[in-house]
């Protein structure tokens, strides 16, 4: 069964904290995603990585870092922690080629107050 | 500008009933497009999968098409039941030289009713 884990379903982090979201999957995916999700705005893309300790910006990379220094773990960080960082956030991961399937993580729903 | 526009926004329906979600697009080179489905609070989990050649695909209950010369998809969903009270979020491809970039329609929240 393939499974895409995200370390925690909520967080609520105080403003200008380090935040560590981790992204573990067991299906030796080269391709690993950072979305984040907010009403009305549908899933945008934060980053992205196609290999170990290779990453892309997405369409938001604008206060956050991502790091990938195995293959199964893809880690988003928010260097400051904001307000306007109070989202949902969810992990993704496929294998390379064009008609491979995506797989989600729950999703972690940070607040930061 | 979104790149991936679905309509409507939302909808309610009767259980039983049926019901079709568009999804219009203008990436490319468009590679496939991908329906999921996401219930609250959880991740989307994917119901079909279809390249540009491919006209239709079924999973169950939902059956989507794709018009790749009119850049539109569609997923039906026949006789509802409540458990398909959820958003559907169309997903196209894109092929690029480095991992296929995923752009998100932002959705149609399904509600059915008893």
């Amino acid at each position: 069964d393939v499974k895409v884990t995200q370390s925690s379903r909520y967080l609520v982090k105080r403003t200008g904290e380090k935040v560590f979201l981790e992204c573990v999957q067991d299906m030796d995916h080269e391709n690993m995603f950072w979305y984040r999700q907010d009403p009305g705005l549908g899933l945008r893309l934060i980053y992205f990585s196609y290999d170990v300790k290779m990453k892309e910006k997405g369409d938001i990379p604008e206060g956050y870092s991502v790091s990938r220094e195995k293959k199964e773990r893809f880690s988003l960080i928010l260097e400051s922690a904001s307000t306007n960082q109070t989202s949902m956030y969810l992990c993704a991961s496929t294998l390379g080629g064009s008609r491979t399937e995506a797989f989600f993580g729950q999703g972690t729903r940070l607040t930061v107050v | 500008k979104n790149q991936v526009e679905q309509s409507p926004q939302s909808l309610i329906i009767l259980e039983g009933k049926n019901c079709t979600l568009q999804c219009n697009y203008t990436v490319s080179p468009f590679s496939n497009l991908r329906w999921y489905k996401q219930d609250t609070g959880r991740g989307p989990v994917s119901l079909t999968i279809m390249t540009f050649s491919e006209n239709t695909k079924s999973n169950g209950r939902y059956t989507a098409t794709l018009d790749a010369d009119t850049k539109q998809s569609s997923l039906h969903i026949t006789a509802s039941q409540l458990s398909d009270s959820a958003s559907y979020i169309c997903v196209v491809s894109l092929i690029k030289a480095a991992g296929n970039k995923l752009t998100f329609g932002g959705g149609t929240r399904v509600l059915v009713k008893p």
